[in-house]
């Protein structure tokens, strides 16, 4: 059974600054996607980023960028250039590529703080 | 476009009693995904319906049961109500069902179940 571990409860981070938040999974499939969800308080989950296994290249989304290492099992998201509507719980999760597996496996999640 | 939706927003209920929940899913979406999200950790896979079948299933014991209509919406069923399982029960939506291929599940709001 795969399992992700987000290590940092909690985060926090100024106004305009970087912050990095860490993902490890555990997972014995070569092929696979892992993702970033951001959840605000009392508001709907969205993704903020994906990266398919099979691509070498890390994903981007404008401030968002993940440092994705396959061997170590690592997958953190980058924050740059933070603002106040950052401040959320971020998820990380990891979803099988294999075709009878859809479901979605996610760590417990970091809370992040951005102070103005 | 609405997005998926969810009803109730809020549920009280006691222990031993029976509670469903409904999902309708973002326009186009044929698949439905439940989780439950306890205070404090990740959501929790309990299962996926396609076609007006559950064709995944997480760790959940057979007191969750679901449905999928013909228009995609869906229902969680929950029977005898425990302490525990009081939770955030999220709902998300995709498209199309079949297939290894990455289809971005999109969340509700999600139906906060306390059981007293």
């Amino acid at each position: 059974a795969q399992t992700v571990t987000q290590s940092q409860p909690e985060m926090s981070v100024q106004e305009a600054e970087t912050v990095t938040l860490s993902c490890t999974y555990d997972t014995s499939e070569s092929d696979y996607y892992l993702f970033w969800y951001k959840q605000p308080p009392s508001r709907q989950m969205i993704l903020v980023i994906r990266q398919e296994a099979y691509k070498q290249q890390n994903a981007t989304e404008n401030r968002f960028s993940v440092n994705f290492q396959k061997a170590a099992k690592s997958f953190s998201l980058k924050i740059s250039d933070s603002q106040l509507g950052d401040a959320a719980m971020y998820f990380c999760a990891y979803r099988s590529a294999r075709g009878s597996n859809y479901k979605l496996t996610f760590g417990k999640g970091t809370l992040l703080t951005v102070n103005p | 476009d609405a997005g998926v939706t969810q009803s109730p927003t809020h549920l009280i209920k006691t222990r031993g009693q029976q509670v469903t929940l409904r999902c309708s899913p973002k326009s186009g979406h044929d698949t439905v995904s439940w989780y439950q999200q306890a205070l404090g950790q990740g959501p929790q896979f309990i299962f996926q319906y396609y076609e007006e079948e559950e064709r995944q299933r997480g760790n959940f014991p057979d007191r969750f049961s679901g449905h999928q209509f013909p228009n995609y919406s869906s229902e969680l069923n929950v029977n005898a109500l425990l302490l525990g399982d009081s939770a955030l029960y999220l709902c998300a939506s995709s498209f199309p069902g079949q297939g290894a291929s990455y289809n971005e599940q999109f969340f509700g709001p999600g139906t906060r179940l306390t059981v007293l």
